[in-house]
């Protein structure tokens, strides 16, 4: 069965920094892109951050281009994603993803979310 | 960016009803269009990708159509327990899209 468990969400104040990760189980970790989407409190989707398979590349839209670091260590099955200079726009539930098969994108499987609170 | 639109924002029907929820991208984005449904306090869940694949699991009532710019989830026959919010995502292109949803309530 697959599964992700994201930890390490919290409340932390405006411009300092929190690391979260994401426990995958279930399946080859290595094989899979791995995304994080944020949902802010009673609003929609955001797709935060993407990362192949091997790590070698990553992708991010404008609004967290330059403080977000999405990152794995496929040899424990994990997926981190480091966040700088927070803001109180980026409070939100952070989840993590998996493509449906390897090659085939669509997020077919979600953890339960961690929520990030960013406030002083 | 590639702007997707979804329409109605909220839509109360009855159940057995044939429902359509709509969403419309800024430009072609070449049938890479999902959908997901997200219940109350709940994860999103994966219903359709690639524009009309039915992910394993999900109920045969649930469709989706459309190319270019315009696609559709159609729920053939509405159940008590498709109370939900609608999202479609375009995955043609960097940076990936959602729509701001469609919230389905039973009349």
């Amino acid at each position: 069965e697959v599964q992700l468990v994201e930890s390490g969400g919290g409340l932390v104040q405006p411009g300092r920094s929190l690391k979260l990760s994401c426990v995958a189980s279930g399946f080859t970790f290595n094989n899979y892109w791995m995304t994080w989407i944020r949902q802010a409190p009673g609003k929609g989707l955001e797709w935060v951050a993407s990362i192949t398979n091997t790590g070698g590349s990553t992708y991010y839209p404008d609004s967290v281009k330059g403080r977000f670091t999405i990152s794995r260590y496929n040899a424990k099955s994990t997926l981190y994603l480091q966040m700088n200079s927070l803001r109180s726009e980026d409070t939100a539930t952070y989840y993590c993803t998996r493509d449906l098969r390897p090659g085939t994108p669509g997020f077919a499987y979600w953890g339960q979310g961690t929520l990030v609170t960013v406030s002083s | 960016d590639i702007q997707m639109t979804q329409s109605p924002s909220f839509l109360s029907a009855s159940v057995g009803e044939r429902v359509t929820l709509s969403c419309k991208a800024s430009q072609n984005i070449n049938k890479y269009l999902d959908w997901y449904q997200q219940k109350l306090g709940e994860a999103p869940k994966l219903l359709i990708y690639n524009t009309n694949n039915l992910h394993t699991g999900i109920p045969s009532r649930f469709s989706g159509s459309g190319s270019g710019t315009d696609y559709t989830l159609t729920i053939s026959s509405l159940q008590p327990e498709d109370v939900a919010t609608y999202f479609c995502l375009q995955r043609n292109s960097w940076p990936l899209t959602f729509g701001s949803g469609t919230k389905l309530e039973i009349k």
